[in-house]
């Protein structure tokens, strides 16, 4: 059973597109994130929802947005996509907020190309 | 601010010889330090914590790392390394600020193990 799952793994498009990757959970968690890994495998978090509701919102182009439909998931929509986009992203979710008591879960990831 | 900083960029080990890879943090807090684990082409999983209980923590696979204050350090440990541990390795602070469940990655240590 896949805990966190994203589709699509791969996704390669031109420069100017609008294009959404999605990330479903199955373990009942509360809490989701988006995070950004570049091309020297730096992470780092985008956003994060709690309920629904956006509790991380971090200095990111307003041309990504996140969408949670309910609990259980969380899209992430890019317009006017970019060639600095091209990255892979990870979405993850927790019981709760708190990482000392409550493990992120990371999916497996979505290689974004921008050509 | 919370930051880590991890040493080394690449180690390489042989088969059966100790590893370690070094992280320092910065914290104004009292930090919660996690170790996680990427292999390749893979989401990311947790193999061990930090969360002040004590400051030798286990984690899977055989990892342990221990938790100095006076060198602000949370190296990662492993007695004898094994093939399958070839991957790269991020040593992460939590930003409690907030309570946002925000982690902040170290920009990640590439272990490659040779037989």
């Amino acid at each position: 059973d896949t805990a966190v799952s994203q589709t699509p793994k791969y996704l390669v498009t031109q420069m100017g597109n609008d294009k959404s990757i999605k990330c479903e959970q199955n373990l009942g968690h509360d809490t989701m994130y988006w995070y950004k890994q570049d091309s020297k495998k730096f992470l780092k978090i985008m956003f994060s929802y709690n309920n629904k509701e956006l509790i991380i919102n971090e200095t990111v182009p307003n041309r990504f947005s996140p969408k949670s439909p309910d609990k259980a998931h969380l899209n992430l929509h890019i317009n006017s996509l970019e060639l600095g986009d091209s990255a892979v992203y990870f979405c993850a979710s927790s019981q709760a907020r708190d990482p000392t008591f409550y493990e992120q879960y990371f999916g497996p990831g979505t290689r974004l190309t921008v050509t | 601010a919370q930051s880590v900083t991890q040493l080394d960029s690449h180690v390489s080990v042989s088969e059966g010889t100790p590893v370690l890879l070094r992280c320092n943090y910065s914290s104004s807090y009292s930090p919660s330090l996690f170790w996680y684990v990427q292999h390749p082409n893979k989401g990311l999983q947790l193999l061990l914590k930090y969360t002040s209980a004590a400051t030798l923590v286990k984690g899977i696979n055989g990892f342990e790392a221990e938790f100095k204050k006076s060198e602000t350090s949370f190296h990662l440990t492993k007695p004898s390394a094994h093939m399958s541990d070839a991957a790269e390795y991020f040593c992460v602070v939590s930003d409690p600020s907030g309570n946002t469940g925000k982690l902040i990655f170290g920009q990640g240590t590439t272990l490659q193990v040779k037989p």
